[in-house]
């Protein structure tokens, strides 16, 4: 079983809608859980940093976590043409190593 | 403040030859991840190594591959003998502490020919 599960899409959705990303992963211990953003041939760029469950808003960016049943989430509002990108989700515990998810392609059409 | 700085770029060698990559981490930043990334595929953990020590090198190829963060200078991936197979984005993340965030450099891209 891979610790984290992450649709691959591609997703295309058009400017303005609501987009939500979602990865699923196995290791009941895992406490921090990030989204990242990457750019074709660019470094992965922290999006949310996010510990235990809950939710965490960062502008248009909404992220939640459900550990019980190991599901977290990543909200896009009111999308624009920037967010096009891949988006990895990477979930971990203190000390080790963060597992990333495969990703998932994001085309936001104007 | 600089971000994780990587380099080279991009880098090219023929089989057999060496390949060394350096990941100079955000300052004060004393811990460093390296991930190995294939075109269409996710990061791969390759190393965690914090100041003089490595913490876990679980993904790491046990030959041939090798890393390094030592006291003073840069955090160094060592690849010898490359293979074709090797042909890779390799990516340093820094990180303030053994909980905190993972702040990307913008990568190595090795071509072995």
């Amino acid at each position: 079983q891979k610790e984290v599960e992450q649709d691959p899409g591609p997703l295309s959705v058009p400017e303005g809608a609501i987009v939500s990303l979602n990865c699923t992963y196995s290791n009941s211990a895992f406490q921090y859980f990030m989204w990242y953003r990457q750019y074709s041939r660019k470094g992965p760029e922290l999006l949310m940093y996010t510990y235990s469950s809950g939710n965490k808003e960062d502008g248009r960016f909404t992220a939640q976590v459900d550990k019980s049943s190991k599901y977290i989430s990543l909200f896009i509002r009111d999308s624009q043409p920037s967010d096009s990108a891949t988006y990895l989700c990477a979930p971990g515990s203190a000390g080790n190593q963060f597992y990333f998810g495969t990703g998932t392609s994001l085309t936001v059409i104007p | 403040n600089a971000g994780v700085m990587q380099n080279p770029r991009h880098l090219v060698r023929r089989r057999g030859q060496e390949a060394r990559l350096r990941c100079s981490p955000m300052k004060g930043h004393s811990h460093v991840y390296w991930y190995r990334q294939l075109p269409e595929e996710g990061l791969k953990f390759m190393v965690y190594l914090q100041k003089e020590n490595i913490i876990d090198e679980s993904g790491m190829p046990k030959e041939r591959f090798s890393a390094e963060f030592p006291k003073e200078g840069p955090s160094i991936l060592r690849i010898q003998q490359v293979v074709r197979g090797d042909s890779a984005a390799y990516f340093c993340a820094s990180s303030p502490s053994y909980t905190g965030e993972l702040f990307f450099g913008e990568g190595s891209r090795l071509t072995v020919l």
